[in-house]
């Protein structure tokens, strides 16, 4: 069980493309959503929680005009990257949280990596 | 701040030895424990939860807990090649459940 699908795996864009990435939880109901990205051999980096029917809260120098955020569902979040450039080219990964309650642990998808040429 | 820490290693570790990862958290309004194996390349994927103190054991992982000294440990037995891996420590303490990461301890099993 808590099964959470990402997608895509890899994007490959040119300058100025926006990307979209597609985070569902599969056999459970996400009460949260996290979006993190992660550079080589660094640590994870919480970008934005994503609750769903109400607004992303993005971490300090997140930019949201950027990095969109959408949770229509308890089943699906989505973030699109903005007019990407290749400083955004990075391990994008979000995680789900079951809404059992609590200090339930957070579920990872396998990650999104972009590279914007 | 609320902080989780972690050595980040490397620590090297003979195979078939036991390997002793440790963490340490600032907040004593820390419920709930995880650790986390993130492989190369690989997003994070949840090995043990904990949330009383005390010694819990899923096969070769077991999870250990103080709350006292605000101090989470895994240990893995029978130590294999393919645990070589970083091992990310989390805490959850409020009600959004936000995780605090340590950094990763790196974890390498020399054959």
């Amino acid at each position: 069980g808590a099964v959470v699908s990402q997608h895509p795996s890899w994007v490959i864009c040119k300058s100025g493309t926006s990307v979209k990435i597609e985070c569902r939880s599969l056999d459970f109901q996400a009460t949260t959503m996290f979006w993190y990205r992660q550079f080589p051999k660094q640590s994870l980096m919480l970008m934005a929680t994503s609750n769903e029917g109400s607004k992303a809260t993005y971490e300090q120098g997140v930019e949201k005009d950027k990095f969109l955020i959408n949770h229509a569902s308890l089943t699906l979040s989505t973030l699109t990257v903005t007019s990407a450039h290749p400083e955004d080219s990075s391990f994008y990964i979000c995680s789900a949280a079951n809404r059992g309650g609590q200090g339930q642990p957070q579920h990872f998808g396998d990650g999104t990596r972009l590279s914007i040429l | 701040q609320k902080e989780v820490e972690q050595n980040s290693g490397p620590l090297s570790v003979p195979e078939g030895a036991i390997a002793s990862l440790n963490c340490t958290y600032s907040d004593r309004g820390s419920q709930s424990f995880f650790w986390y194996r993130q492989y190369s390349g690989k997003s994070p994927e949840l090995i043990m939860s904990i949330y009383s103190n005390g010694d819990k054991e899923d096969g070769r992982f077991t999870a250990q807990l103080n709350k006292a000294s605000q101090y989470v440990s895994l240990l893995i037995r029978d130590s294999q090649p393919s645990d070589s891996a970083t091992y990310l420590c989390a805490a959850n303490m409020d009600s959004n459940y936000q995780l605090i990461w340590g950094a990763g301890t790196k974890l390498i099993i020399k054959p």
